[in-house]
Formats: structure tokens, sequence, C-alpha cells
């Protein structure tokens, strides 16, 4: 039974530049939930994808942005990256209404340079 | 917006002393979670707590839901070197947005 998978694990950008991160939900899980951590913080919130829509939203900008394919799996795109984005990328997975437990992925590494 | 505030930031404790940390909300809470997160890995959830003064205990861990819903701790007794990395409570406000908002995290180190 296969988790919550990320690719790529690491990433070099150079400011200016468009990411693309990619997220396979847990075997059953219908819903994605995209965080961004800085280094020494909580995660931070970015959105959630349910039946292929963004259902909510956290406090990012309109560079990020999202989709969900009809197998539950996702993306994460962030364009015009700043030095500010350098992070790990969380995806969580979950099944049904957001107070489901999460299970996350192994995150992607992001380095804005 | 939604703050939840954790204390302390770290902790460090000698191998088989007590350590609890506490979350704290500045809205009333329908749900709260709690995750361990390991140094340089990802969250992982631990548990889940929906009503008023529920406690729950899994082995050495004892989370409790504050009466007034607003506040949470963890407690573990006796700690371990396996206990090590950053707990975060996360909250889900009463208030109809469903965003689950991570707490700032306590760091636990282990002196063995």
């Amino acid at each position: 039974d296969a988790g919550v998978t990320q690719s790529p694990t690491h990433l070099i950008k150079t400011r200016g530049q468009q990411v693309t991160l990619r997220c396979s939900p847990k075997s059953g899980h219908d819903t994605v939930s995209w965080y961004q951590q800085a280094l020494g913080q909580g995660p931070q919130f970015i959105f959630q994808y349910y039946e292929e829509e963004e259902r909510q939203r956290g406090n990012f900008p309109d560079r990020f942005s999202g989709h969900q394919f009809p197998n539950y799996s996702s993306e994460l795109n962030v364009n015009a990256l700043l030095l500010g984005d350098s992070a790990l990328y969380l995806c969580a997975s979950s099944l049904g209404v957001l107070t489901q437990p999460l299970h996350f992925g192994n995150g992607t590494r992001l380095t804005v340079t | 917006g939604q703050q939840v505030m954790q204390i302390p930031q770290y902790q460090h404790v000698q191998e088989g002393e007590d350590f609890t940390t506490y979350c704290n909300s500045s809205t009333t809470l329908s749900n709260i979670q709690w995750y361990k997160q390991r140094p340089g890995g990802h969250p992982v959830f631990l548990i889940q707590l929906v009503k008023s003064g529920e406690v729950k205990k899994q082995k050495r861990l004892t989370f409790q839901f504050g009466e007034a819903k607003k506040n949470s701790s963890l407690h573990i007794t006796a700690t371990q070197t396996t206990d090590v990395g950053t707990y975060f409570c996360a909250v889900i406000s009463n208030f109809g947005n469903e965003k689950l908002t991570f707490g700032t995290g306590t760091r636990l180190t282990i002196i063995p």
C-alpha cells in the first residue's frame, strides 16, 4: 500500500523561473493538500484539491496554482519564483472532509537562487 | 486570521524526564490534531481530539483538549531518545473556515 509520493525530492531554480511539483496521494485517498514549510517553521497551508477543484486556499499569491487529475494526483505550480519561495513543499492526502487526518509525503526541497 | 501558538518553542530534557507542550488558539476550535516531525522528516499524524475536555492516551503520550476548546496539551512521560522531533498541533476553527492551520511547533531534544 503506497503512501504519498512526491517528485522531485530536491530542486534548484533561479529567480523568475517557474516550477512544477508533483504528488500522488495514498491509495484510497481523494483529497490533496499542499503546504509550504520554511526552515524551523510550521507548515503553512497553500490550498486543497478535491474532485479536481480547489476547495480551500491559504494566504498565498496567485503565483501559486495547482491542479488535480482524475486519478487524484496533483501538481503545484509556482510562477515568477522569488528567493523567499525557498522551502520544503509538502503534499498531504486524506479521504473526504478536511477533518480527516493528513498523510504527508516526504516533500520537495525547493531552493531558489 | 487564525493564530495558533505553541509553548515552549524549544525544550531540552534529560532522558527519562517528562515533557509537555501547549497549544493555544485565538478562536474556539472544532477539531485539533497533533503531528510529530522527526528531524529531516515529514509530519506524522498522532491523534485527533474533537470533544471539550477530551483526554486520549497513547502509551506514554497523553493528549488533552481544553474545556473551552481553545487549547490543548501533549504530555510525554519518561521521555526516550525516540521522542526527539518537533511536535505540532493543527487546528480547525469553529467559524466555517475549514483550513487545517498548524501551530508554531515545539522542538524536543533529549539529553541521553
